[in-house]
Parts: C-alpha cells; structure tokens; sequence
C-alpha cells in the first residue's frame, strides 16, 4: 500500500478555501486516491474519492496532476463546522482495506 | 443510504469481563467488514477484516483470541472483547463496504470502550 504524507495541522478563517495537499509518491497504476473527514467521537465520513485530473462534488474538489504522485482537496469556503480531521487514503481497487495515516487536523477559525 | 450503525455506542466494564460490540449495514448487504480500533489523539488503526461465512483475518500484533470477530450474516458483524483490561479502553469502529471494486467504505459511528 502506498504510503500518504500530509501537514500534521493546518488553520483557516471562515470563509476562506483550505487546500490540503497529501504526497502519495509511491502510488500504483490501479490505486485510487481517497479522502475521509472525521469529527471527535465519530466515524470518519465519505469526501470524495478520485484517479485522476480533477473531481468535484456538493461538498469538495480533488485535485490530481498526471503523475498522481500527489493529490490536493480543496475546501471552498469553510465553516466552523468543518473542523476536523482530514485523512489521504490510497487503495488498489477491490476489496482491499483502508489504511489510515495521521491526517490533517483543520481548525477553523471565527 | 449506506448506513452502518454499532452498538452500543458506550460501554463501561469492569476488568475481566468480555464485551460484544454489533456493526449492521442498515441498507445493504457487506460481504466484507473491518475493525478498526483508534486511541485518543491518534489515527485508526486496522484490527481485521471480516468476511461472512469464514473466518476474520488479523492484522499484526493483534490478538485473535482476544478480539473474537464473528461475521454471520451479510449485515451483521460483533467484535467481543474478551477478558478486557483498561489498556483495551479505546474507540473501536467498523466499515463495510457494499461490494467488490472501488467503492466507498462506510463507517459506523464508532464504539466508546471503558474498561475500569
């Protein structure tokens, strides 16, 4: 399994878009890339989930350049309630377990 | 859709005593599950991986006689602790995923485990 590397912490001002960046150099061909959000004393919730180039939903937007070494979500305008911990997942289709590194915790501030 | 719930949700036990915790997919049916096991200020970590009908596989370092999985159904799976120790207070949380291929894994709301 490919190994994620992403900022331990990071701060953002309401209203503001928070760019997480997870470094993944180590991806396979049939690896997909996946982000998960987890509030205290819950069970981490379904982002978005991508392969390649650019993927947008209601809530984000990830981005993956061509050589998928790396791959950025993109928070637009967040809120207080999007404190959090944002986990970088990479997994081989099929059924295949999560792994999950340390996350990103984001802190939003008023 | 794609619901996942545990229970209970807490449980306190005193040391000694084993303790079943339930993970049900509300709306589908999950040939696998996974058990995952998260302290406080940490990431999860992977326990196991349960398939219905056959015996759960354990990660390293885990204990398989002390972590009892039980997959008998395809929306039923229960984690029993058993003879659990105040070390084996943590946050457990199941997933299941709906079938094979790239699809998401939804997670429970988690399990809070006190052993006193």
């Amino acid at each position: 399994l490919a190994k994620t590397t992403q900022p331990i912490s990071m701060d953002s001002y309401e209203g503001q878009e928070v760019n997480i960046t997870c470094s993944h150099n180590n991806i396979a061909t049939n690896d997909y890339i996946t982000w998960y959000q987890q509030f205290p004393s819950q069970g981490p919730r379904f982002i978005i989930q991508g392969y390649k180039t650019k993927v947008t939903n209601e809530v984000a937007s990830l981005f993956i350049p061509a050589d998928r070494k790396s791959s950025t979500l993109s928070l637009p305008r967040v809120s207080l309630s999007d404190t959090a911990v944002y986990y970088c997942l990479v997994r081989p289709a099929g059924n295949t377990p999560l792994v999950f590194g340390k996350g990103t915790r984001l802190s939003v501030i008023a | 859709g794609a619901v996942v719930s545990q229970h209970p949700s807490w449980v306190i036990c005193k040391s000694g005593t084993s303790v079943k915790i339930e993970c049900r997919s509300l709306d589908f049916q999950a040939t696998t599950m996974f058990w995952y096991r998260q302290f406080p200020k940490q990431s999860l970590m992977l326990m196991a991986t349960s398939n219905e009908g056959s015996k759960a596989t354990y990660e390293q370092g885990v204990e398989k006689d002390k972590f009892l999985i039980n997959h008998a159904s395809l929306t039923l799976s229960t984690l029993t602790v058993t003879s659990a120790h105040p070390e084996d207070s943590s946050f457990y949380i199941c997933s299941a995923r709906p079938g094979q291929g790239a699809d998401e894994q939804y997670f429970g709301p988690g399990t809070r485990l006190t052993v006193t």
